[in-house]
C-alpha cells in the first residue's frame, strides 16, 4: 500500500522560506521511472504543478515559481523535500505531494500553508 | 510552456445526463493526459490515464478520448456522487500543466 503525508509549518510570515517534506512508504523513488511532484492549491482555485523530481535525480520547476524552488530527494528516507524562498500571502495554499510514473497515480492528503504577518 | 485549456469553467447538470468535458493543448502531447476527480476538501484522484485508459476501481461511466492536442472526459449517467471539480493534467513534456478546471454542479 502506498501512502504519502506532506508535512511543514501551517503559518509562514512574508518573505520567509517555506520548507516541506513528503514522507511516503509502499514504493522506492530510486526505481526507474518514478517520478515525485509537489502542486499546489489556493483556497477556491485550480490545481498549480510546481515542481517534479525523478527517479534519476533530474529536477522540473514551473517556470513562473523556478526562480524560488528547490525540490530534492532523500531515498534513505523516503522523503521528497521542497523548499521556496520569499513567501507572499499569495502563496496561500494547500500543497500536496503526489508520485507516479506518467501523471499521478498516488496524492498526500495536502497541507495548507498560511502566509500572513 | 505547454497550456492546457479546459472548458467549460462550470457547468450544471442533472442526475443521469451525459456530460462531457474537453481540454485543449497547446501543442501536441500525443496522449500524454490524465483525468482527475476533485471533491472539496479532498486530494484528487485519477479517473483516467493516458487519454482514454480507466483507472483500476473508476466507475464505466467514465471515459476519456483524444489525442494530439484535443481531449475529452465524458460521464455517459452523472451520479450524485460525481458532482465535483475535474481537471485534466499533460505530462508530455519535462513541464506539467494541469487545465483550469470544470466544476460540475447540480441543476
Amino acid at each position: 500500500q502506498v501512502t504519502l503525508k506532506e508535512s511543514g509549518p501551517a503559518l509562514v510570515k512574508p518573505t520567509q522560506t517555506l520548507t516541506l517534506t513528503c514522507t511516503f512508504s509502499g514504493f522506492s523513488l530510486s526505481t526507474s521511472g518514478m517520478r515525485a511532484s509537489w502542486i499546489r492549491q489556493p483556497p477556491g482555485k485550480a490545481l498549480e504543478w510546481l515542481a517534479r523530481i525523478d527517479w534519476d535525480d533530474d529536477k522540473f520547476y514551473s517556470t513562473s515559481l523556478k526562480t524560488r524552488l528547490t525540490i530534492s530527494k532523500d531515498t534513505s528516507k523516503n522523503q521528497v523535500v521542497l523548499t521556496m524562498t520569499n513567501m507572499d500571502p499569495v502563496d496561500t495554499a494547500t500543497y500536496y505531494c503526489a508520485l507516479g510514473r506518467r501523471g499521478f497515480d498516488y496524492w498526500g492528503q495536502g497541507t495548507l500553508v498560511t502566509v500572513s504577518s | 510552456d505547454i497550456q492546457m485549456t479546459q472548458s467549460p469553467s462550470s457547468l450544471s447538470a442533472s442526475v443521469g445526463d451525459r456530460v462531457t468535458i474537453t481540454c485543449r493543448a497547446s501543442q501536441g502531447i500525443r496522449n500524454d493526459l490524465g483525468w482527475y476527480q476533485q471533491k472539496p476538501g479532498k486530494a484528487p484522484k485519477r479517473l483516467i490515464y493516458a487519454a482514454s485508459s480507466l483507472q483500476s476501481g473508476v466507475p464505466s461511466r467514465f471515459s476519456g478520448s483524444g489525442s494530439g492536442t484535443e481531449f475529452t472526459l465524458t460521464i455517459s449517467s452523472l451520479q450524485p456522487e460525481d458532482f465535483a471539480t475535474y481537471y485534466c493534467l499533460q505530462h508530455n513534456s519535462y513541464l506539467w500543466t494541469f487545465g483550469q478546471g470544470t466544476k460540475v454542479e447540480i441543476k
